[in-house]
């Protein structure tokens, strides 16, 4: 099973700020890796698919990099809305996520 | 815009079968893979599997001994059932649509999903 290992486990941060959400697998997963935001008491939201693609709808301050073991997830600029857990996820063997990375307001 | 919506006991005895529909509107279920997920409360996210082409089905190698995943399509509805289950299966579970872009569908990535339905493992 490939691990996927998000860090760090919480982000303070304030609004305006950038946000950086690393996710490093414990295999090389190519590109199959996607994004997802989740909010308390809701489903997850796809933000990023196949490490740096926007789904449709996604604003652009949301970027995705990465490829192999290594991945990134950018939020330039953090909007109110943005304050969120977020997780890692891969498709190239299985499909496993990662623990999760909670971006918190400082 | 499809929606989907879990439905099921929300408390199942252990060594007992969890069983889960998810009721698909606004669109046809005879495309797309669809797939179950489960959260622990207050823990991270666990795919449980997929089902795609009627009955072609995908499930996670530590729960594949005790899940089924169907469809019926008349329906369009598919389910899931999870056997003999513990306390550690205690958990909200959702249904989600596989995403397609570009003429291109991943089993991997979703892009819809229900509300979510918490299933209590207790006697």
């Amino acid at each position: 099973e490939i691990v996927l290992t998000q860090s760090p486990a919480t982000l303070s941060l304030s609004p305006g700020e950038r946000a950086t959400l690393s996710c490093r697998a414990s295999q090389s997963v190519s590109n199959y890796l996607a994004w997802y935001q989740q909010k308390p008491g809701q489903a997850p939201r796809l933000l990023i698919y196949n490490a740096s693609n926007r789904a449709t709808g996604i604003p652009a301050r949301f970027s995705g990099s990465g490829s192999g073991t290594d991945f990134t997830l950018t939020i330039s600029s953090l909007e109110p809305e943005d304050f969120a857990v977020y997780y890692c996820q891969q498709r190239s063997n299985w499909l496993t996520f990662g623990g999760g990375t909670r971006v918190e307001i400082k | 815009q499809v929606q989907l919506q879990e439905s099921g006991p929300g408390l199942v005895k252990p060594s007992a079968t969890l069983s889960l529909t998810c009721t698909v509107s606004g669109g046809s279920i005879s495309t797309f893979f669809w797939s179950w997920i489960r959260q622990p409360p207050g823990k991270g996210l666990e795919w449980i599997g997929y089902i795609y082409d009627t009955d072609s089905t995908n499930y996670s190698p530590s729960l594949k001994s005790r899940v089924t995943i169907s469809v019926d399509m008349s329906k369009n509805q598919f389910f899931l059932k999870l056997s003999s289950v513990t306390a550690a299966d205690t958990a909200v579970y959702y249904c989600a649509r596989g995403f397609c872009s570009g003429g291109s569908c991943y089993a991997g990535f979703v892009d819809q999903w229900g509300q979510g339905t918490l299933v209590s493992v207790s006697s």
